[in-house]
């Protein structure tokens, strides 16, 4: 595995209900990072991690949403009780240090109907 | 004010031309800049860092200018492959390197 993988590539879910995505970040990479991308605007931060230490959320993540990464590997992202608005692309990311630029894995997109 | 600002275009160029695009950031102790590439409905790409003395790329020339905190990036001899969206990315001065995004610059390029 030589990218950063994300499962599902999309989800189709009815408002009210949860969802939860995965990212499996290149092996050698540390630093793992959420952002979600809405329609015509660049990815927004979400949360980062440094191996299994959850060290920075964004305020855009409200208390229905929750990250981990258990073992300092991949990560997953839930969302509760999902509302329209939450319908965007999330995407992952990794890093091997600060300075690095980011590789980002191919997304999953939400649609909450 | 946004961090990042772009211009979002989209600039409408002949294969062949030069296209240079702009992005103002407005925190001053921001250390790290980038441009990163995005094709419809993917995820973005790094095109090139950008180093306070200017970098090229073949094609691409990335410039940062510190006191008037802006970024560019020119390209010369645009190909229809070069059609995409360029995406303006600064780290602020937060130990951990969050990058925070522009909204991007669509480019168009056209036979």
């Amino acid at each position: 595995d030589t990218g950063v993988s994300q499962d599902p590539r999309h989800k189709i879910t009815k408002r009210g209900q949860n969802v939860t995505f995965r990212c499996d970040p290149i092996s050698e990479h540390n630093r793992l990072y959420w952002y979600r991308q809405t329609l015509g605007q660049g990815p927004e931060f979400l949360t980062y991690f440094q191996n299994e230490a959850q060290l920075e959320k964004s305020r855009l993540l409200s208390d229905r949403f929750s990250a981990e990464r258990p073992k300092g590997s991949f990560s997953t992202l839930e969302i509760q009780r999902t509302e329209q608005g939450d319908s965007a692309m999330y995407l992952c990311a990794s890093s091997l240090a600060a300075g690095d630029g980011y590789t980002f894995g191919s997304g999953t997109r939400l649609t909450v109907v | 004010r946004k961090e990042v600002e772009q211009d979002p275009g989209p600039f409408n160029v002949p294969e062949g031309a030069t296209v240079a695009f702009n992005c103002t950031y407005s925190n001053s102790a921001s250390q790290s800049f980038f441009w990163y590439r995005q094709d419809c409905r993917k995820e973005p790409k790094l095109l090139m860092s950008v180093y306070s003395s200017g970098n090229e790329d073949g094609r691409f020339t990335a410039q940062l200018n510190r006191a008037s905190q802006y970024i560019s990036l020119l390209i010369r001899d645009s190909k229809l492959s070069d059609s995409a969206t360029y995406l303006c990315v600064v780290s602020p001065n937060t130990g951990f390197q969050k990058l925070v995004f522009g909204t991007g610059t669509r480019l168009l390029v056209s036979p």
